[in-house]
């Protein structure tokens, strides 16, 4: 089944223990996003890359880091996280950069609390 | 800059009432179009979106959209709304790089019986 999945899917935490959400699809999309959701505000784009090695910042890149070392997973890293970023967090796949009949594929998301 | 606008951010509407969810957009080129949806606890689901050509775009559940370029909207339509269609509904433009999207605040839906 083709899928976008995120683990994990609920997680607390404290101030500046560092995390990782692992994201990982099985399309052989080329495109990978991690968005952050908070009422009020819509989904809000976090980084993107447009393939392997290749990453760049969204709106609201401050506090994240991302890699892309293979085409498949695209894992989100709090290096020290704090409570502003408790968030529900989507990661999004999509084939290519230029076709123009793509959609993004969506993860179920990742609730994350910092405490 | 880019950016979004869904003015209504909560909407009531009677079973079997029609529904119109306004979408609004401020984009430098020109954009490619989406609305999705979200059930409560859920992920988003995409409804529908638009590229190019005809300015009508038909989605899954019966919904449809319409791309106005002189007034930059992108409003979602049903012509009869059930009670599965609560939900949360994001309208979203991105670029045709595909590289950075942009997603309104979202509209809730409610149904009532």
């Amino acid at each position: 089944e083709a899928q976008v999945t995120q683990n994990p899917r609920y997680l607390i935490t404290v101030t500046g223990k560092k995390l990782t959400v692992t994201c990982s699809q099985n399309m052989n999309h080329e495109y990978m996003s991690w968005y952050r959701q908070d009422p009020g505000l819509g989904l809000r784009q976090i980084y993107y890359s447009m393939n392997v090695e290749v990453t760049d910042k969204g709106d609201v890149p401050e506090g994240y880091k991302v890699s892309r070392k293979e085409k498949r997973n695209f894992p989100l890293i709090l290096e020290s996280p704090s409570p502003n970023q408790t968030s529900l967090y989507f990661c999004a796949s999509l084939l290519s950069g230029n076709a123009p009949y793509n959609e993004q594929f969506f993860g179920p998301g990742t609730r994350l609390t910092v405490l | 800059a880019q950016s979004v606008t869904q003015p209504d951010i909560h909407i009531t509407v009677s079973e079997g009432a029609s529904l119109e969810l306004r979408c609004n957009y401020s984009y430098g080129a020109t954009p490619y179009l989406f609305w999705y949806v979200q059930s409560p606890g859920q992920g988003l689901q995409l409804l529908l979106k638009y590229f190019s050509g005809d300015t009508l775009v038909q989605g899954i559940k019966g919904f449809e959209a319409e791309f106005k370029r002189s007034q930059s909207s992108f409003n979602l339509r049903k012509p009869s709304v059930h009670w599965s269609d609560a939900a949360e509904y994001f309208c979203a433009v991105g670029g045709r790089n595909f590289n950075k999207f942009y997603f309104g605040s979202g509209t809730k839906l409610n149904v009532k019986p």
